[in-house]
């Protein structure tokens, strides 16, 4: 079964700077993955997603995701971060084969300080 | 293309009643999957249906059930609430065959007392 680890549960980091949130996920084959964001009080918004190809993958709102086989990982950067990026932020992931309900993880609260 | 909605946003309701949530998923999708969120489980897929047809479902008792119309348009429903029931429920939609993304809606917001 598939399965996703958060790491960090909460990180803050000053307007301006960059930021990476860190994926390792669990799952026997290539796997499809995404990132996404809730707002509070809001629902899921999606970011980006990885399924094949090209292991840097582009989202909206400048962020971008490295898919790392060899270390299980799908790791969410933006370079610099703005104050509206203040969310949490959900890595995803579903089978390529089977069922298609996506597996989350616990999700990364970002602060963000002017 | 509007995206999926969810009626209605905010609901409470009392231990042992049971309550009914909608979803629209956006135009073209077929499928329709319902997910549950608390801050102490997190975000759990409840079911998911495909041209009416529940096609996969999660851990959940079976108080939780649900359906989907011709049009796509989807209904959970939950029996029997009990407070642990408390929670955000999110349902997204998406296309049907090949590489998929789910678009979620906004969330109905149920709270059992």
């Amino acid at each position: 079964a598939q399965s996703v680890t958060q790491p960090d549960i909460h990180i803050t980091v000053s307007e301006g700077a960059s930021l990476e949130l860190r994926c390792n996920y669990s799952y026997g084959a290539t796997p499809y993955l995404f990132w996404y964001v809730q707002s509070p009080g809001q629902g899921l918004q999606l970011l980006l997603k990885y399924f094949s190809g090209d292991t840097l993958v582009q989202g909206i709102k400048g962020f971008e995701a490295e898919f790392k086989r060899s270390q299980s990982s799908f790791n969410l950067r933006k370079p610099s971060v703005h104050w509206s990026d203040a969310a949490e932020y959900f890595c995803a992931v579903g089978a390529s084969t089977g069922a298609n309900n996506l597996f989350f993880g616990t999700g990364t609260r970002l602060t963000v300080i002017p | 293309k509007a995206g999926v909605t969810q009626t209605p946003r905010y609901l409470i309701k009392t231990r042992g009643q049971q309550v009914t949530l909608s979803c629209s998923p956006i135009s073209g999708h077929r499928s329709v999957s319902w997910y549950q969120q608390t801050p102490g489980q997190g975000l759990q897929f409840l079911f998911e249906y495909f041209s009416e047809t529940q096609r996969n479902k999660g851990n959940f008792p079976g108080r939780f059930s649900g359906r989907q119309f011709s049009n796509s348009r989807s209904e959970m429903n939950v029996s029997t609430l009990e407070l642990g029931d408390s929670a955000l429920y999110l349902c997204a939609s998406r296309t049907s065959g090949g590489h998929y993304e789910q678009y979620f809606g906004p969330g109905t917001r149920l709270t059992v007392t």
